[in-house]
């Protein structure tokens, strides 16, 4: 079974809509982290956001925030006014206790001019 | 600081052959990766090691080997190349125990034919 289920495979959206990522994952482990990763046309994986199991805060930076539910096993980014700069795939993933980390399959980001 | 370095960028190998990619990092991190990604997937665990000659099994081991002789340096060898590797490798590199932001090199993308 997949331990981080990105559902989305492809999204296309218009320059200055809203869009949301989803992330549902599985773990047993009560003390985890959650990651969302963006991986440019380019290649390179640059790290977005980081949350501990214990912190179920949402969190807001600039045009990007983050919505992370226990009850439904789930961490979803929405960008806000999106930008081409944001045309991407974005990975989500999950690191349990033991250096185990595991990725979703990515979900690709169009934005339209 | 370069961060985390590989080489090479591209290579294309031989069923059966065999080589060894590099990865090298400076910024001291105890905690290096590598993972495979294969098109249109997200990023599998190979190997990890949590400091200088201590290395463990990710998700995804077989059929490569690493060692840790250094803090800056993970090699991952390839015995036997099969088309099954034909993948793009990432290495990474973490500060903290395993569930800090990770710091990714810019990939090795291996053809096996």
């Amino acid at each position: 079974a997949q331990k981080v289920t990105q559902a989305q495979t492809e999204i296309s959206v218009v320059e200055k809509e809203d869009v949301t990522l989803d992330c549902v994952y599985e773990t047993r482990d009560t003390t985890y982290y959650l990651f969302w990763y963006k991986q440019p046309p380019s290649g390179e994986l640059v790290f977005l956001i980081r949350r501990n199991s214990f912190d179920e805060q949402n969190e807001i930076s600039g045009r990007y925030s983050w919505n992370f539910q226990k009850s439904t096993s789930s961490f979803n980014f929405t960008i806000t006014a999106s930008q081409v700069v944001d045309s991407a795939v974005y990975f989500c993933a999950l690191s349990e206790v033991g250096n185990q980390f595991y990725f979703g399959t990515g979900t690709s980001l169009t934005v339209i001019p | 600081n370069a961060g985390v370095t590989q080489t090479p960028k591209f290579r294309i190998l031989k069923i059966g052959q065999s080589m060894t990619l590099q990865c090298t990092q400076d910024m001291n991190h105890n905690y290096m990766y590598w993972y495979r990604q294969d098109p249109g997937m997200g990023l599998k665990l190979i190997y990890y090691s949590v400091g200088a000659g201590i290395t463990d099994k990710g998700e995804v081991p077989n059929g490569y080997n690493v060692s840790r002789s250094t803090t800056e340096d993970f090699p991952l060898r390839l015995e036997l190349a099969a088309p099954s590797q034909t993948s793009v490798y990432f290495c990474a590199s973490s500060h903290r125990d395993g569930l800090g932001e990770q710091y990714f090199g810019p990939g090795t993308r291996l053809t096996v034919t």
